[in-house]
């Protein structure tokens, strides 16, 4: 079975420009979760949607934001970049809301220059 | 902010067990110990997770004290492959109001041959 799938895995963006990261959950999971990396630290929570609704959303700007097609899979995007959106972005699946347990997807790596 | 204390970085001889401590004196009730680890480079990897009783499965046993203000992730023969940055959570089923798993910095594990 295919795990947690995101797309593309590396992306440099210049100051400004806008950015979509895409997420495909592992099959039958209808929750999907995005989390932000930066180097050094821990993840850092940004989006939850289950079953196609936001269910919570982190301390961010409203330069993001995201949403969860029928098919269950994710898109997050971020408006007008700024150096400091450099990072590792995390998709999450679980079968439910409940985070019983978590598959994370190997991440998109975004360098904004 | 994490309710969750680790030490920073710990080393262990390989096939040795790894004892990883977490202090979560603030925890609720109903909130759940949550273990995960991250290879570098890697999304974050489920590893075990409970409420009040100890926990086992193929890949670690989680032991939480009786008063569960804190709790072990013992990993029974450490091998050069669970070198990682081992998280430890403390989150109702539902990740709590925000829905989402909050990260602290984690432990560094580095096992040695």
């Amino acid at each position: 079975d295919a795990g947690v799938t995101q797309s593309p895995t590396h992306l440099i963006k210049t100051r400004g420009q806008h950015v979509t990261l895409r997420c495909s959950p592992i099959s039958g999971h209808k929750s999907v979760s995005w989390y932000q990396q930066v180097l050094g630290q821990g993840p850092q929570f940004i989006f939850q949607y289950y079953e196609k609704e936001e269910r919570g959303r982190g301390n961010f700007p409203d330069r993001f934001s995201a949403r969860q097609f029928p098919n269950y899979s994710s898109e997050l995007n971020v408006n007008a970049l700024l150096l400091g959106d450099s990072a590792l972005y995390l998709c999450a699946s679980s079968l439910t809301e409940q985070y019983t347990e978590a598959f994370f997807g190997q991440g998109t790596r975004l360098t904004v220059v | 902010d994490a309710k969750t204390t680790q030490p920073t970085s710990m080393d262990c001889a390989e096939g040795r067990a790894a004892n990883l401590p977490c202090n979560h004196s603030t925890i609720s009730g109903n909130e759940y110990v949550y273990w995960y680890r991250q290879i570098h480079s890697q999304g974050p990897q489920y590893i075990i997770h409970g409420l009040k009783n100890n926990e086992t499965n193929e890949m670690a046993s989680l032991i939480i004290t009786e008063d569960r203000k804190s709790s072990t992730l013992i990993l029974p023969h450490a091998t050069l492959r669970d070198t990682a940055v081992y998280y430890c959570i403390v989150s109702d089923l539902y990740g709590g109001s925000q829905g989402n798993l909050i990260f602290g910095k984690g432990t560094k594990l580095s096992v040695k041959p």
